[in-house]
């Protein structure tokens, strides 16, 4: 079956770094690919998408392309901020009628100033 | 995007108990789920909130253990009976909008003793 597989956390950066969280998924068919964002205590939040091959999902710096030949979704962004201290999960929906999400286990930031 | 409330937003409960959670959505959905996060764990869907009919549980959920409403199209809710320590969790609702983007509410952190 479809599944998500993320890097273990936690990850821990400095201000400023570059960050990369890696996501790489089996599906069959075409699917949806999504990053969320949960921090401390709240629900979660759409970050970015992608829906086909070399999409390149973006949002508050970061950013994630859909690459078919590797099966990958990996989450980046060039200047971490404390503020982006939190748990990042990748997710995908397989299409074809279905709107059910398979989450990856997620992955803790912590970035330090 | 939508506007996704829950209540309680945190309730600690004796085992053997219930505890219902409610979502109201500020606008008419058509699909709606619900999702239980275990502590420090991904995300895991127990059902799909149907309007008018019964809900669609997953694996390993059943209906006598998570009763689910669904009396309109902007408003769920799930009762955890009979709870245990097992119970503690974070209970989500979320939506689908535009395409199939999921938008999740705050979550109702639920500690059972």
């Amino acid at each position: 079956g479809d599944s998500v597989t993320q890097m273990e956390g936690p990850v821990t950066l400095s201000e400023e770094a570059f960050l990369t969280i890696n996501c790489t998924y089996t599906a069959t068919g075409y699917p949806s690919l999504f990053w969320y964002v949960q921090y401390p205590g709240e629900g979660l939040q759409l970050l970015l998408k992608a829906t086909k091959a070399d999409d390149k999902g973006s949002n508050k710096g970061f950013e994630a392309t859909y690459r078919k030949e590797t099966t990958s979704f990996h989450l980046e962004k060039g200047s971490v901020q404390v503020s982006d201290s939190a748990v990042y999960f990748c997710a995908l929906s397989s299409g074809a009628g279905t709107y059910k999400y398979i989450f990856g286990t997620g992955t803790r930031l912590k970035v330090l100033a | 995007s939508a506007v996704i409330s829950q209540k309680p937003s945190r309730d600690i409960c004796q085992r053997g108990t219930s505890l219902t959670i409610q979502c109201q959505v500020d606008s008419q959905v058509t699909m709606m789920f619900w999702y239980r996060q275990q502590p420090g764990q991904s995300l895991t869907l127990i059902a799909t909130a149907n309007q008018g009919s019964e809900a669609t549980y997953e694996s390993g959920f059943v209906i006598d253990k998570f009763p689910i409403s669904r009396p309109n199209l902007t408003f769920s809710t799930l009762t955890v009976s009979n709870m245990s320590p097992e119970d503690s969790s974070i209970y989500l609702c979320s939506v689908v909008l535009q395409g199939n983007e999921q938008y999740f509410g705050p979550g109702t952190r639920l500690t059972v003793t």
